[in-house]
């Protein structure tokens, strides 16, 4: 079944550009049906979209961070990427990457999970 | 559209009904209302979608209800494996989470 890892560095320094990637297996980057997304989760507190993205490459982000995120597809590796610029320390939370469905904002619930990864913003 | 969860701890015994709210700032459709679970150490878990509809495998003590702006997640019989958060979810245009509910042993 399809499963999602997250990989990259867990510590950041301030000012720089967070960088993680998400790896998928027993699927297809390329399906027709996913939508690929970004959600993070700072340390005892709720959880926040950051953004989604298509195969095709069309993004949908947080108006809150859309001046500072990009989220990019790499199909030959079967991976999607998120990059968050100018970091402070309120970017440090689990980031998790996640899969919704296509057809319309009702099939946009998240029904697959990768296991996160903690990202510390620190000089 | 902001979520606000209520209460943010609820404390029960195993085999009690545990009936959870999410209120939204504004009307949302019940299509764009999900629920999910998450354990400490875990990613979250889809347990609800379109307001009451049960994802694959998630048992029939977890239901679902609610429209406009007020929702509700019940769950009828604790089970030791059912304390952990619960988030909701409307994602519609700009999606946004309620801050959690904390299900702890009383």
């Amino acid at each position: 079944q399809l499963q999602l890892q997250e990989s990259g560095p867990g510590l950041v320094k301030p000012s720089e550009t967070l960088s993680l990637a998400c790896t998928v297996s027993g699927g297809s980057l390329s399906s027709s049906s996913d939508y690929w997304v970004w959600v993070r989760q700072p340390p005892g507190k709720g959880l926040e979209w950051i953004g989604s993205i298509y195969y095709t490459g069309a993004t949908y982000y947080n108006p809150s961070l859309k001046s500072r995120v990009t989220i990019s597809v790499d199909t030959s590796k079967n991976q999607f990427s998120l990059k968050l610029n100018s970091v402070t320390a309120a970017d440090t939370a689990v980031y998790y990457c996640a899969r919704h469905g296509t057809g319309g904002y009702s099939f946009y619930y998240m029904d697959v999970w990768g296991t996160g990864t903690t990202v510390a913003v620190s000089s | 559209i902001v979520l606000t969860q209520s209460p943010g701890t609820l404390s029960l015994s195993p085999g009690e009904r545990a009936t959870l709210s999410c209120r939204a700032s504004e009307t949302v459709n019940s299509n764009y209302l999900a629920w999910y679970q998450q354990k400490p150490g875990q990613a979250p878990r889809l347990l609800i979608y379109r307001t009451s509809s049960r994802a694959t495998g998630i048992p029939d003590r977890f239901s679902g209800s609610g429209s406009g702006s007020d929702f509700t997640l019940t769950i009828s019989r604790l089970e030791p494996e059912d304390f952990a958060v619960y988030h909701c979810h409307q994602h519609g245009t700009f999606r946004t989470f309620g801050q959690g509910t904390k299900v702890e042993v009383k």
